[in-house]
């Protein structure tokens, strides 16, 4: 199976700044890749698909890039709100599979 | 707006079945643009996709927990289905319910239920 590991673990920023959060596949996944937020308490929320595309109602604040095996989530100036856990997921090999996730905290 | 929600027991007895259904309202569930899927998620832990299934019935399901799951659907009550077979603890988890879309051969998931904690304990 396709392994997805996320760094750092935690990402400690502060309200304003820029967060980048790296993904990366075992093996290509083109560019099937998604990017979730999960606060605590909650389901997770889709932000990002087609590992560059922002779903629904999604800040611009919010990007994504990348292509094959290595991906990035950049929050351009956090929000209060934005501190929470994001999950990459790939949907190009079988079976499906999620990173670990990094935890945006508070600096 | 779509919206999915987990309904089933709370507690489940080591060696016994976790069954969960999931009610999703807002959406067509017969529509040929979505597979309905189960996530779950260990306490602390990431996400494990468990399986999913289309409005006519074609599943498919994780390797790692293939022997033990079955997914069906009732497009009549507007619900999906998860029975999984033979628990031990380490099927305590937060399970979701979750549509994916068929845009691409595999799916992303664009909209979930809130959760239900299963906790397996005699």
């Amino acid at each position: 199976e396709t392994v997805m590991t996320q760094s750092p673990a935690t990402l400690s920023v502060s309200p304003g700044e820029r967060a980048t959060l790296s993904c990366r596949a075992s093996q290509s996944v083109s560019s099937n890749l998604a990017w979730y937020q999960q606060k605590p308490g909650r389901a997770p929320r889709l932000l990002i698909y087609g590992a560059s595309t922002r779903a629904t109602g999604i800040p611009a604040r919010f990007s994504g890039s990348g292509s094959g095996t290595e991906f990035t989530l950049t929050i351009s100036s956090l929000q209060s709100e934005d501190f929470a856990v994001y999950f990459c997921q790939q949907y190009n090999n079988w079976p499906l599979t999620f990173g670990g996730g990094t935890r945006v905290e508070i600096k | 707006q779509v919206q999915l929600q987990e309904s089933g027991p709370g507690l489940v007895k080591p060696s016994q079945t976790l069954s969960l259904t999931c009610t999703v309202s807002g959406a067509s569930i017969n529509s040929g643009s979505y597979y309905w899927s189960w996530i779950r998620q260990h306490p602390g832990k990431g996400l494990e996709w468990i399986g999913y299934i289309y409005y006519s019935g074609t599943t498919y399901y994780n390797p790692s927990l293939k022997s033990r799951i079955a997914i069906s659907v009732d497009t009549s009550k507007k619900q999906f289905s998860l029975k999984l077979g033979s628990v031990t603890a380490a099927d305590t988890a937060v399970y979701y319910c979750a549509r994916g879309t068929t845009l691409t051969p595999l799916p992303s998931f664009d909209s979930w239920g809130q959760g239900t904690l299963v906790t397996v304990s005699s």
